[in-house]
């Protein structure tokens, strides 16, 4: 069984600019969430889709956003990219929404962003 | 803002040895659960224990559950050098199951 597939595996972006993020999930699972990783912050949960539609948003600017696709695929998009967005961006799936089946998440292996 | 803290920030061991790391949390969980990071890689999920539970376990891990106290404790018996990670804890609470993850401890199992 295939995992969770991010992509790509590193970025360089400059300031201003915007970047696209892409995250396959497990096969049969429906919710795709997004989360930012670094190490003043630690983990923040960006948003969450379930079915295509996003069921529940972190507290992020309007310059984060994202959006599922019937085949259960997630793609994050960062306009007017910030130095302070360089981060590892990390997708996790799972069966239901959330860790609501009680089976926790599988994460991908992250997307590592630097914008200089 | 995070839910759960782990307890210790680091922690240095040698192979054999346990290791244990607390998480305490703020408010009553639905769940509470474990994962491991590799230095830059994916979180790997390890075990989730319910709110009605008081202990899990998997293999050389076992978690317990004490919600009178807000704490969760995860032990590694005979720790290898490829339990070398980040330890996290996250929970879910209220009407979402949406985890939210604390600090971590960073985990060092010397050969």
């Amino acid at each position: 069984k295939a995992g969770v597939t991010q992509t790509p595996r590193y970025l360089i972006k400059t300031r201003g600019q915007q970047v696209t993020l892409s995250c396959s999930p497990i096969s049969g699972h429906r919710s795709v969430s997004w989360y930012q990783q670094t190490p003043g912050q630690g983990l923040q949960f960006l948003f969450e889709y379930f079915s295509e539609t996003q069921r529940n948003k972190g507290n992020f600017p309007g310059r984060f956003s994202g959006r599922q696709f019937s085949n259960s695929r997630s793609e994050m998009n960062v306009s007017t990219l910030e130095l302070g967005d360089s981060a590892l961006y990390l997708c996790a799936s799972s069966p239901g929404q959330g860790t609501h089946s009680g089976y926790g998440y599988t994460f991908g292996s992250g997307t590592r962003l630097t914008v200089v | 803002s995070q839910q759960g803290e782990e307890d210790p920030q680091a922690l240095s061991i040698q192979e054999g040895e346990n290791a244990t790391m607390n998480c305490s949390y703020k408010t009553s969980i639905n769940n509470l659960q474990w994962y491991r990071q590799n230095s830059g890689r994916g979180l790997v999920h390890l075990i989730l224990i319910r709110s009605n539970e008081r202990e899990k376990h998997s293999g050389r891990l076992r978690v317990t559950l004490d919600t009178s106290k807000k704490s969760s404790s995860l032990l590694i018996t005979a720790s290898r050098a490829a339990d070398t990670a980040s330890y996290f804890c996250a929970s879910t609470s209220g009407g979402s199951y949406i985890p939210t993850f604390g600090r971590g401890t960073s985990l060092i199992v010397h050969p």
